[in-house]
């Protein structure tokens, strides 16, 4: 168990949805990053958030958002989803200072 | 071109031989290297992180770094049926701003055969 926690664990909805995955990083971690990993993409990076800022941002499509609260919890939202969303959405989080990052076990959406 | 390149296998070997996963990276920048184990529809699990070149060991595993060739490798001795899944490299430089992001091979898929 990494310690990074990630709810739902499933979701399935249809196109044109919105949902919310929601992600609890291990204790003491300030960095909270959101990766993507499809059949024919591998893992891609999403988004970072540091103590509550945004630090780094990939190829992350404009219906997407995220944001980390105060609490050092994490939110990705995806909007309009399309059939191509579908996919494992995974969770790390990392201590200050540090490269390394531990995993959720990730969000698996359907759209349909 | 891929930042980082992973041949994706599949690997399959007896058990008890020793494995060899490699990556190869374009961007000198990269200065941490890990290996990560992910099981089918599982999280990946970090297994090996490192800074410099040289060698590093933990247990059954040692990780492999060449800077100069921009070359990793994992190495698995006495490979168990257990060691099957597939496994990424990620490799990591300082952003500006103080961000960080791990790029990720694609996975070689490794089956240990008894």
């Amino acid at each position: 168990d990494s310690g990074v926690t990630q709810t739902p664990k499933h979701l399935i909805t249809a196109t044109g949805q919105r949902v919310t995955l929601r992600c609890s990083p291990r204790s003491g971690d300030l960095s909270v990053y959101w990766y993507q990993q499809s059949l024919d993409q591998g893992l891609q990076f999403l988004i970072q958030y540091y103590n509550g800022e945004e630090r780094a941002k990939g190829n992350i499509l404009e219906r997407f958002s995220a944001q980390q609260f105060p609490d050092l919890h994490s939110e990705l939202n995806l909007s309009s989803l399309e059939l191509g969303d579908s996919a494992l959405y995974f969770c790390a989080s990392s201590a200050q200072r540090r490269t390394e990052a531990f995993f959720g076990q990730g969000t698996r959406l359907t759209v349909v | 071109q891929k930042e980082v390149e992973q041949d994706p296998g599949p690997l399959s070997v007896p058990e008890g031989a020793i494995v060899s996963l490699n990556c190869t990276y374009s961007n000198s920048a990269f200065q941490y290297f890990m290996w990560y184990r992910q099981y089918s529809r599982k999280g990946p699990e970090l297994l090996m992180y490192t800074y410099s070149s040289g060698n590093k060991e933990d247990g059954r595993f040692t990780a492999q770094v060449d800077k100069s060739s921009k070359y990793i490798s994992l190495f698995i001795r006495d490979s168990q049926p257990s060691d099957s899944a597939t496994y990424l490299c990620a490799m990591s430089a300082p952003l500006t701003g103080g961000g960080n992001k791990l790029t990720f091979g694609t996975g070689t898929q490794l089956k240990v055969e008894l």
